[in-house]
């Protein structure tokens, strides 16, 4: 089945630098990958996503590339802000639904003042 | 109440007690799932249930048994838990296949955390 590994498991910014995670996925049949944020005790949430046949997405701050060669995907974050600390976890689904959707170990962003 | 709503949010409860999870979501959505998030490990698919029929197990222990009365609600049943099944439930649903759009998007719950003493 499918695999995907998410780095880094923290990740410390300051407010306004940038920050990006990275995830890879096993499976090449893989065609939608969503971010989730999920904020200290809150429930996980979409925040972006991306398809097979898109190379990158962007929504105000936030951008997700893919690289479906190698098997990547990352959300980079730019401006960050106290608010965008949580813990943000990538999935790779072969269906492109969210039945089949396989999630990475998050990541934990703390953006400091 | 709108959204994907979860009771109890909090549950102690021993080895040998029988426990209910409740889920219940209100977004007209045709799919439904359970989830086991545990710290530093991926969000663990359990149960998913598709108009009402249970399609993916991904081998869960039967002291973990769910029930999907309708396409609203979700309850997993609890027994005879042992300590390392102390985690967050999260409860999940989206639109799947005809009836609506397909987006691919998952709707949490808020989770109920489960401790096993």
């Amino acid at each position: 089945g499918e695999n995907v590994e998410q780095h880094p498991s923290t990740l410390s910014v300051q407010e306004g630098d940038s920050a990006v995670i990275k995830c890879t996925y096993s499976d090449s049949a893989s065609n939608y990958f969503p971010w989730y944020k999920q904020e200290l005790g809150k429930r996980p949430q979409l925040i972006i996503d991306i398809r097979s046949n898109v190379g990158e997405k962007k929504d105000q701050r936030i951008a997700v590339t893919l690289n479906k060669t190698a098997k990547h995907f990352s959300l980079h974050i730019t401006e960050t802000q106290p608010e965008d600390s949580a813990v943000y976890f990538c999935a790779a689904s072969i269906t492109g639904t969210a039945s089949k959707l396989t999630f990475g170990t998050g990541t934990r962003l703390q953006v400091t003042l | 109440e709108t959204g994907v709503t979860q009771t109890p949010r909090h549950l102690v409860m021993g080895m040998t007690n029988k426990k209910s999870l409740k889920c219940e979501q209100h977004l007209g959505h045709n799919a439904m799932y359970w989830y086991k998030q545990s710290a530093k490990k991926p969000l663990e698919l359990m149960f998913v249930y598709s108009l009402e029929e249970r399609v993916e197990n991904n081998s869960v222990p039967s002291r973990f048994s769910p029930e999907c009365p309708n396409s609203s609600h979700l309850f997993l049943h609890l027994h005879t838990l042992q300590p390392e099944d102390s985690a967050l439930y999260l409860c999940a649903s989206s639109q799947e296949g005809a009836g609506g759009p397909v987006t691919g998007e998952l709707f949490f719950g808020e989770g109920s955390r489960l401790t096993v003493l």
